[in-house]
This record gives C-alpha cells, structure tokens and sequence, in this order.
C-alpha cells in the first residue's frame, strides 16, 4: 500500500498547455509539501499546506496553484506551461516537524 | 539564510571499501540536519536526522553521521558498502518547517 501516491508518473506536453498533478497520502499526516527537481537534481520547495491551509509559498510563478481538498491529497495544477518547467515534481508528506518527510516517486513532466 | 554545500559531486568507490560523503552547511541560528537517499527513479527516503543531543547519528542501511558544529558540517560515512548503496545522497537543513538541501553526491559503487 503505497504512502504517498502522485499520479501521473509521465507527463509530455507542449507549451502553453495546462497540466495537473495530483498527490495523495495514506498516512494520517497532517503537512503535505510539492518539491521541485530540476535536471541537475537540484530540489527546492514549492509549497507546503498544513491542515489545507498554506504555509509555505516559495516564489513560485503565479501559474503554479496549489490545491488541498483535504489534509490526505495535495493537488497541483499549472497554467500556460513553459520549457522551463520541465522538471520531476515531488510531493512529500510530514506529521511533525522534525524533518522526516515520506516522498512520493515523482511525476516527470517534459514540455516541448 | 541557510545554505547546504555537498562538496562531492560524484564519488566513485569499490564494492566493501569506506565512504565519506561531506556536508557543509551555513546557518545563523540551531538547524537539524539530514542525510535523504535517492535510489534511481524513486523519491527521497530519510538516511538520518540530526535534532539534537549525541553527535554521532547512526541511520538506516549501515550508515552514520557525526555533527560537527565548529566545522558546521554533518558528514555521511558508512565502513563498507554494497553496489546496491549506488545512489544520489542528499544532505539538507531545516529552517522554519522547511528542507533545503544540498545539489546531491552521486555514489557509485562498483564491483
């Protein structure tokens, strides 16, 4: 039974589409975060919700929104998608804060 | 801000030979720091954690790390290992509720 579940695994699209991801987790955790990994493996935090409330929001571009339904599925939806963007996104959960975070196996989203 | 350095990017080793991976980190305040492994395709599974107390931290698959707060490093070590601890090592910090890591060191263990 897989913890943290994001779907799809692939995504190829071209520019100026829009794409969802969604991310859900069995773990009765109440943080959930969306990572980006760029092609050198560099991972920095997009967003973090607590309860489906944000709390972390790192500059990230206005076509990148967040959605939380509820504290088990953290969703992420972009707009007008750029080259930029391809990237493997990682959705992590938490219960607390002392930094163990579970992470899903990515979505691996390519823009042409 | 914080700032984590993992000086190695590729360490290249033989099968039951000891590896060092090194951290560096900056940070004005107290951090907890943490070593996170990524086997190939999978997402990032927790090695260790530094929160406080003994500085030598012992984790998963045989490997330890030693918080070195005058050094501000937190090195990965680990006295032998397999070709299926080929993998990316992520050393992070964590300010605020959030992780930054390091750019990853790619460990390649051959036979």
């Amino acid at each position: 039974d897989t913890a943290v579940s994001q779907t799809p695994k692939y995504l190829v699209t071209q520019m100026g589409n829009d794409k969802s991801i969604k991310c859900e987790q069995n773990l009765g955790h109440d943080t959930m975060y969306w990572y980006k990994q760029d092609s050198k493996k560099f991972l920095k935090i997009m967003f973090s919700y607590n309860n489906k409330e944000l709390i972390i929001n790192e500059t990230v571009p206005n076509r990148f929104s967040p959605k939380s339904p509820d504290k088990a599925h953290l969703n992420l939806h972009i707009n007008s998608l750029e080259l930029g963007d391809s990237a493997v996104y990682f959705c992590a959960s938490s219960q607390d804060w002392t930094g163990e975070l579970f992470f899903g196996e990515g979505s691996r989203l390519t823009v042409l | 801000a914080q700032s984590v350095t993992q000086l190695d990017s590729q360490v290249p080793v033989f099968e039951e030979a000891p590896v060092e991976l090194r951290c560096n980190y900056s940070s004005s305040v107290s951090v907890y720091l943490f070593w996170y492994v990524q086997y190939p395709n999978q997402g990032l599974q927790l090695l260790l954690k530094y929160l406080s107390g003994s500085t030598l931290v012992k984790g998963i698959n045989g490997f330890e790390a030693e918080f070195n707060k005058s050094q501000t490093s937190f090195h990965l070590r680990k006295p032998s290992v397999h070709i299926s601890d080929t993998a990316e090592y992520f050393c992070a910090v964590s300010p605020l509720q959030k992780l930054v890591f390091g750019t990853g060191t790619r460990l390649l263990v051959s036979p």
